[in-house]
């Protein structure tokens, strides 16, 4: 049963276009959501997460936008740059009891930016 | 400062074989994690320990499976009798107590069972 989903296994963007990830989730207990950015042979990496409190969290040039009601969440990139080519992952957890901490995985989504 | 290390980087072993793979959390950080990656998927959470207690073991595959910390620092995660849908990347991460959701991860081990 896969709780988080990113339907779209890849992306391919233009240097300074917008670059949006998707994610779905289906466990209405999540409530904290986050974004890890992974280069290949290394670790993820924590980009940014938000609560479901939020609609809207900005950093910089990401922001994350959530939509409790249909279970949704995104990631947008602005501008895009070639150094953000890598996989990004999306995760969820739920607060609380024994699952502190544990984070669901989504399968990832390959960026792609181009010069 | 010194980030998430794990050991070995690439281990390759027989089926059958016990293996085990160690991590270095980050100084100070009292929450560790570790996950499982197959190629091609997300990761799959395997533990949780916070301190050198484990309230969240839900995650282990299997009996083969195991995992201590000792000193509120160094884990490792013990596989017992590999078996060739056991090869992925394994990844440890950690965290601060009370930050348990932004968690920092090593480089991962990846094993290759065969």
């Amino acid at each position: 049963d896969q709780q988080v989903k990113q339907n779209s296994p890849s992306l391919s963007v233009q240097e300074g276009r917008i670059s949006i990830l998707n994610c779905d989730y289906t466990n209405s207990m999540f409530d904290y959501f986050l974004w890890y950015k992974k280069y290949p042979a290394e670790g993820p990496t924590f980009l940014i997460s938000i609560s479901s409190i939020k609609d809207k969290n900005e950093d910089g040039r990401f922001t994350v936008f959530l939509n409790k009601s249909a279970k949704h969440l995104s990631l947008h990139i602005v501008p895009s740059q070639p150094g953000d080519s890598a996989v990004y992952f999306c995760a969820a957890s739920a607060a609380g009891g024994t699952s502190y901490g544990k984070l669901t995985f989504g399968q990832g989504t390959i960026l792609t930016v181009h010069p | 400062g010194a980030g998430v290390s794990q050991s070995p980087s690439n281990k390759v072993t027989e089926k059958g074989k016990d293996v085990e793979l160690r991590c270095d959390p980050i100084s100070g950080h009292t929450a560790l994690y570790w996950y499982r990656q197959r190629l091609g998927q997300g990761l799959e959470f395997l533990i949780y320990f916070q301190g050198n207690s484990a309230p969240d073991k839900s995650g282990l595959p299997s009996d083969r499976f195991s995992a201590e910390r000792t000193g509120e620092s160094v884990s490792t995660l013990t596989i017992q009798r590999t078996q060739q849908e056991d090869s992925a990347v394994y990844l440890c991460a950690s965290s601060e107590a009370g930050q348990g959701y932004e968690q920092y991860f090593g480089p991962g081990t990846r094993l290759t069972v065969t």
